[in-house]
């Protein structure tokens, strides 16, 4: 069974630095999302593909931020400058879409943990 | 804006009965989901049900929906020690694809 994964599991950087995370989803899913979770809160929506088209950035993915699913399979999550207020875990989802077909149901990876010193 | 709440913790002794509850203010959801988390992991998906549904059950998991009171609720029966994870509702907004809304999770300790 290849379910959603995720890499690295941690990372640890300096302030400042630039970070990559690579998401590989449930290969037939055509949808990807990422998700950003800090300690003691639910997960809080970053972005949406659908295939390699990224079409709802939440206001929460500045301009440090940036997602990238150029052929429509993995995903990369790329933070530029990080700050302390990133760290947190990234988590990466995807579905299928099924046009009048049951839930388009979310699965998740086990995440990226980020610390920012 | 959408917004959904949880309880923050539970603890219940083995065997008894779990209920974690949830409530969202979105009108228009189509479908609620329960995922769980152990420490350090991803998400799990444990169920979800349909707006249109009041009650959904499966195997030692029953879901209630009161869509009047946009009130969920998700029971375990003959709760375990390997049950013991945060909790997590949540929502799907309407528009065309899944943009989920979590609560901030309901930590389930259970105790012998």
């Amino acid at each position: 069974d290849t379910g959603v994964s995720q890499d690295p599991r941690h990372k640890i950087t300096k302030r400042g630095q630039n970070v990559t995370f690579r998401c590989d989803p449930i290969s037939e899913h055509n949808r990807l999302y990422w998700y950003r979770q800090t300690l003691g809160q639910g997960p809080e929506f970053l972005t949406y593909f659908q295939n390699e088209a990224q079409l709802e950035k939440s206001r929460l993915l500045s301009d440090r931020f940036s997602a990238e699913r150029p052929k429509g399979s993995f995903s990369t999550l790329e933070i530029q400058r990080t700050e302390q207020g990133d760290s947190a875990m990234y988590l990466c989802a995807s579905s299928l879409d099924m046009a009048g077909g049951p839930a388009d149901t979310q699965y998740f990876g086990p995440g990226t943990r980020l610390t920012v010193l | 804006g959408e917004d959904v709440e949880q309880s923050l913790f539970l603890s219940v002794r083995e065997g008894d009965s779990s209920v974690i509850n949830c409530t969202y203010t979105d009108s228009s959801s189509t479908y609620l989901y329960w995922y769980k988390q152990e420490p350090g992991a991803g998400l799990q998906l444990l169920t979800y049900i349909f707006s249109n549904m009041d009650m959904k059950q499966d195997q030692r998991l029953t879901v209630l929906l009161n869509k009047k009171d946009k009130h969920l609720s998700l029971r375990i029966a003959d709760t375990q020690t390997g049950d013991s994870a945060i909790y997590f509702c949540a929502d799907s907004l309407s528009g065309g694809y899944n943009k989920l809304i979590f609560g901030a999770g309901t930590r389930l300790a259970v105790h012998p």
